[in-house]
């Protein structure tokens, strides 16, 4: 398997457009988290899904955030309108389960710069 | 969630040298998880230890837990250049892995 895979590795966009990243976890996995790290907050959990449905958003920052999963191997997370704070790396990761034994497979990331 | 905090923040050693890096945490946990990240990349797994063992050995990591102090330690004999990154763990029950900021560790050639 090829891992974790994120796309783009690098975005830089103006403040009010709208942000598209993506992730296609590892084949077989249940469970896809997304997660965002920056100097002053460190890496936080964003949001997480077990077979492509949303179980806690609750460490999404706003509204204008929003993630889906709509199969097995692929999410989204969207942000619009971004905006200057939201510039970040967003990694995404996947499990076969959850916490316990299970090891986190993690993205390389998207760089994510907004102007 | 469970969530470790790292200590110290920041690391710098000699090639060659031991590296030890303490990890606290607050609640029960089922088992222990220790990563790594370079820089500009995503993390990678280290080792996990369970919570009914006290010490674990992988190559040229050493882990340890005391559940009774919720204290683990990952100590990193024979320290490479390649070894600089930062180094995280995750206490683990039956939720998500929850990461503080880390140690972040520079071993100079």
């Amino acid at each position: 398997d090829a891992g974790v895979i994120q796309s783009p590795r690098h975005e830089v966009t103006e403040m009010g457009q709208e942000v598209t990243l993506r992730c296609k976890p590892i084949s077989g996995h249940d469970y896809l988290f997304w997660y965002r790290q920056t100097m002053m907050r460190g890496l936080e959990l964003l949001i997480y899904f077990n077979n492509n449905v949303p179980i806690d958003d609750s460490g999404m920052p706003e509204d204008r955030f929003s993630a889906k999963m709509p199969n097995a191997s692929f999410s989204t997370l969207k942000i619009q309108p971004s905006e200057p704070r939201d510039s970040a790396v967003y990694f995404c990761a996947s499990s076969p389960g959850l916490g316990g034994h299970n090891e986190q497979f993690f993205g390389p990331g998207t760089r994510l710069t907004v102007l | 969630s469970q969530q470790g905090e790292e200590d110290p923040q920041a690391l710098s050693i000699q090639e060659g040298e031991n590296a030890t890096m303490n990890c606290s945490y607050k609640t029960s946990i089922n088992n222990l998880q220790w990563y790594r990240q370079n820089s500009g990349r995503g993390l990678v797994h280290l080792i996990l230890i369970r919570s009914n063992e006290r010490e674990k050995h992988s190559g040229r990591l050493r882990v340890t837990l005391d559940t009774s102090k919720k204290s683990s330690s990952l100590l990193i004999t024979a320290s490479r250049a390649a070894d600089t990154a930062s180094y995280f763990c995750a206490p683990t029950g039956n939720t998500p892995l929850v990461f503080g900021k880390g140690t972040r560790l520079s071993v100079i050639a």
